[in-house]
């Protein structure tokens, strides 16, 4: 089955800094790439997802970039703010077209912008 | 409803209790996960319903764990002989996804927390 490892584990920036999250998968199938956010005893929350047949995405500060021949996906926030202090979360699936659709998602990554 | 529902918020057991735990999916979506949540393990997939299908069973840890979804809605997940390790956050999660369309996203349900002392 897929197996999504993701990197940091926990990641600390000043406020204004840039924060990069790394993704790899392991399904080379694998065509959907959504990232979730779960706040301090919240439920995960989607903020941006990609499919195979682009490269990026953007969405105000934050991106996604997809390089789907490393396996590897990225979530990039520019100018953090306090509020993006969370767990962010990434997955993958196959998606369309084979009608399996699980989400396999990476361990999480703890992000701590301090003011 | 409005969103997804998870009953109990919290549930305290003890070691070898059998556990119900239910899901209200949003009305409407077909596809509907079971997720559990450990400190620092992630999302760990357990069991997915789609429409009619058969259920993909490939996540669920051991035999005591079983599910089901009556009426392509509400479904339970169930803990036979709870065991210490069963600890952790128990989140459900719904999606208008059907078979051959692209991916749609998941809505979580708040979870419930079990603790088997």
């Amino acid at each position: 089955g897929e197996n999504v490892e993701q990197h940091p584990s926990t990641l600390s920036v000043q406020e204004g800094d840039s924060a990069v999250i790394k993704c790899t998968y392991s399904d080379s199938a694998s065509n959907y790439f959504p990232w979730y956010k779960q706040e301090l005893g919240k439920r995960p929350q989607l903020i941006i997802d990609i499919r195979s047949n682009v490269g990026e995405k953007k969405d105000q500060r934050i991106a996604v970039t997809l390089n789907k021949t490393a396996k590897h996906f990225s979530l990039h926030i520019t100018e953090t703010q306090p509020e993006d202090s969370a767990v962010y979360f990434c997955a993958a699936s196959k998606g369309a077209g084979s009608g399996y659709s699980t989400l396999t998602f990476g361990k999480g990554t703890m992000l701590l912008v301090s003011p | 409803g409005a969103g997804v529902s998870q009953s109990p918020s919290n549930k305290v057991t003890e070691k070898g209790k059998d556990v119900e735990l239910r899901c209200d999916p949003i009305s409407g979506h077909t596809a509907l996960y079971w997720y559990r949540q450990s400190l620092g393990q992630g999302l760990e997939f357990l069991i997915y319903f789609q429409g009619n299908s058969a259920p993909d069973k490939s996540g669920l840890p051991s035999d005591r764990f079983s599910a089901e979804r009556t009426g392509g809605s509400v479904s339970t997940l169930t803990i036979q002989r709870t065991q210490q390790e069963d600890s952790a956050v128990y989140l459900c999660a719904s999606s208008s996804q059907r078979q051959g369309f692209l991916f749609g996203e998941l809505f979580f349900g708040e979870g419930s927390r079990l603790t088997v002392l």
